[in-house]
């Protein structure tokens, strides 16, 4: 079956770093690029960055550049997505996507004190 | 960077009826436009690439239209599972942006 998971949900400090997974299945991992969005409560969609998972290439949002770092395992069929120094605006749904067709269930990251 | 705006924010229509979403970007975009079906709870999920392909498995009452600026997602026949929110997205240029989102609703 065809299908990214992600870890699950974090609850993290302000100033804090969270690493979230995303396992690839049924599929060849080195074929396609990864995409990180998140979700904050009623706000639109948001695109974070992207990884070229063969090559190890990545391109950032400018908004999340110097605080984001995108990274694959390729004998694990797994990326990961770090953001540090989290703050309350952090908090947000996490997901990751295989070029544009297909998403994992998503990671529920949240910021409090 | 490309702005997306989509239209309406709400669109509330009966079963059966049409149910017309727009979306508009700041600047052309060629064909390089997806729109995601997304359920409470859910992922989004590929409805429309290409601006007018439909994904695997989509019902036929999807279609898109549009290319440059302005394209257009119908559903023909509005049925119950349908109501979700709709979101546009284009993938021209870097970085990749979003529409805010158009909410369908059964009447």
């Amino acid at each position: 079956q065809v299908q990214l998971v992600q870890s699950g949900a974090e609850v993290k400090k302000p100033g804090a770093s969270v690493k979230v997974s995303c396992e690839a299945s049924g599929y060849s991992f080195t074929s396609y690029s990864i995409h990180w969005v998140r979700q904050a409560p009623g706000q639109r969609l948001e695109w974070m960055g992207w990884i070229n998972v063969g090559s190890g290439n990545t391109k950032y949002s400018q908004k999340f550049q110097g605080r984001v770092t995108l990274t694959r395992d390729i004998s694990a069929s797994t990326a990961y997505m770090e953001l540090r120094s989290l703050r309350s605006e952090d908090t947000a749904v996490y997901y990751c996507a295989r070029d544009e067709d297909l998403w994992g269930q998503g990671a529920l990251v949240t910021v409090s004190a | 960077e490309i702005v997306m705006t989509q239209s309406p924010a709400t669109l509330s229509v009966s079963p059966g009826e049409r149910a017309t979403l727009s979306c508009r970007a700041s600047q052309s975009v060629s064909s390089n436009l997806v729109w995601y079906q997304q359920k409470p709870g859910q992922a989004p999920r590929l409805l429309i690439y290409g601006a007018s392909t439909r994904a695997t498995g989509v019902p036929a009452r999807f279609s898109g239209s549009g290319s440059g600026t302005e394209f257009t997602l119908t559903i023909s026949s509005l049925q119950s599972e349908d109501s979700a929110v709709y979101h546009c997205q284009q993938f021209d240029n870097w970085p990749r942006t979003f529409g805010q989102g158009t909410k369908v609703e059964i009447k």
